[in-house]
Order: C-alpha cells, then sequence, then structure tokens
C-alpha cells in the first residue's frame, strides 16, 4: 500500500461546479497537510497548508483533514477555467519542508 | 525577482553520459532542494542544502550528486545517466527549514535519457 493515494483522474467539470479532490494516507504519524496546484508545464505552488485535523477556508477553496479516517479533502468553489491545472496533496509527519511526501496529482479540466 | 530559474528546459542525453542540471534563486533562501517526478508520480526528493557547503539526501540520492558553493546556486549532477533517469526534475527554495517557509519551485528541466 503507498504511503498517500490520490484519486487517478482525470476530472472535468463544467465552470461554476463545485470540485472535490481527494487523498488517502496511511502513515499515522502524518501531521501537516498540504494541497499544491501545478499548471501544465510550470513547478507547483503551494495552495493550501493545514495541521492536524479541521477545516481550513482561503477564498473559493477549502482544506479539510480528517485524521481519524486518514483522509483529506480540497473543496474548490465556483470553479474557474483558470483553475485547470494538476492538483497534488502532500503530507508530512514533521514540520520540516524535506519530509514531504506527495500524492501523484489528479488533472482538473473545467469546461467553460 | 526571477525567483528559481533552472536550466536548461530540456535535454536528451544518452546512456551512459553525464550532464549538471542548474538551479540559482534569487530570494536569498537558505535552503534548496531538488526534486523529481516521474509521470504519473508523486514528487521525490532528491538532494537538499540547508546553506552554502552543506547538503544532505532525500529520499532518493542515488546517481546523483549535488554542490553547494553559494547562496544562489545548487546544481544537480548525473553522473552516467541510465533509462530509469528519465524523468521531470524540479529544484526548489525556501528561507527557512519548516513548513512555514513556503518552498518556491522552478519551471522544471525535462530530461530523457535513450
Amino acid at each position: 500500500q503507498k504511503e498517500v493515494e490520490q484519486d487517478p483522474g482525470p476530472l472535468s467539470v463544467p465552470e461554476g461546479a463545485i470540485v472535490s479532490l481527494n487523498c488517502t494516507y496511511s502513515n499515522s504519524a502524518f501531521q501537516y497537510f498540504m494541497w499544491y496546484r501545478q499548471y501544465s508545464r510550470k513547478g507547483p505552488e503551494l495552495l493550501m497548508y493545514t495541521y492536524s485535523s479541521g477545516n481550513k477556508e482561503d477564498g473559493r477553496f477549502t482544506a479539510q483533514v480528517d485524521k481519524s479516517s486518514k483522509y483529506i479533502s480540497l473543496f474548490i468553489r465556483d470553479s474557474q477555467p483558470s483553475d485547470s491545472a494538476t492538483y497534488l496533496c502532500a503530507m508530512s509527519p514533521t514540520g520540516a519542508n524535506s519530509k514531504l511526501t506527495f500524492g501523484k496529482g489528479i488533472t482538473l479540466s473545467v469546461r467553460p | 525577482n526571477a525567483g528559481v530559474t533552472q536550466t536548461p528546459k530540456f535535454r536528451i542525453l544518452k546512456i551512459g553520459q553525464s550532464m549538471t542540471l542548474q538551479c540559482t534563486q534569487d530570494m536569498n533562501h537558505n535552503y534548496m532542494y531538488w526534486y523529481r517526478q516521474d509521470p504519473g508520480m508523486g514528487l521525490k526528493l532528491i538532494y537538499y542544502s540547508v546553506g552554502a557547503g552543506i547538503t544532505d539526501k532525500g529520499e532518493v540520492p542515488n546517481g546523483y550528486n549535488v554542490s553547494r558553493s553559494t547562496t544562489e546556486d545548487f546544481p544537480l549532477r548525473l553522473e552516467l545517466a541510465a533509462p530509469s533517469q528519465t524523468s521531470v526534475y524540479f529544484c526548489a527554495s525556501s528561507y527557512g527549514a519548516s513548513l512555514d517557509y513556503e518552498q518556491y519551485f522552478g519551471p522544471g528541466t525535462r530530461l530523457t535519457v535513450t
């Protein structure tokens, strides 16, 4: 079993839809959870960063962590064509940048 | 600020050849990282550096070497290239070690070894 599993995708939705992106993990030591967005032919950029369980909201984006189920989600409200990208989850047992385990990413396409 | 820059953008190598991937950041960041991203896989850390003259192995260091002689530059050396090293290589930097300091990624180098 991989440490971090991410829905395989790709995912295609119409503009304005609510999008749910999910990752599951097996390592109960993970305490820090991140979502990155990666546009085609670009490097990843950090979207959201949460510690432990709970929700965090930033504009149209909400990150949710359920440590009891080892499940994290990223919700995108009112999705826009500019949200079309690959979304990677990442996790860490410590607070160190050098200890990240990434999911393989899911490609989202938002149709105008 | 240019941020993190990487050269070359693309490269094709023959098996057994060597090359150096260049990475430069102009944000005065102490920490720099090299990742590889294989198709359909997550990023994996190859090496990282906590400052000039100090480097450490990541998850997948075999087949690679690094050096950090200045704060700005963190080159990645491939010796005796193998097909398994075909990947997209990303360099990143951060001001500090903790996740409170965001990692900024370069645009990547696409390497094919045939």
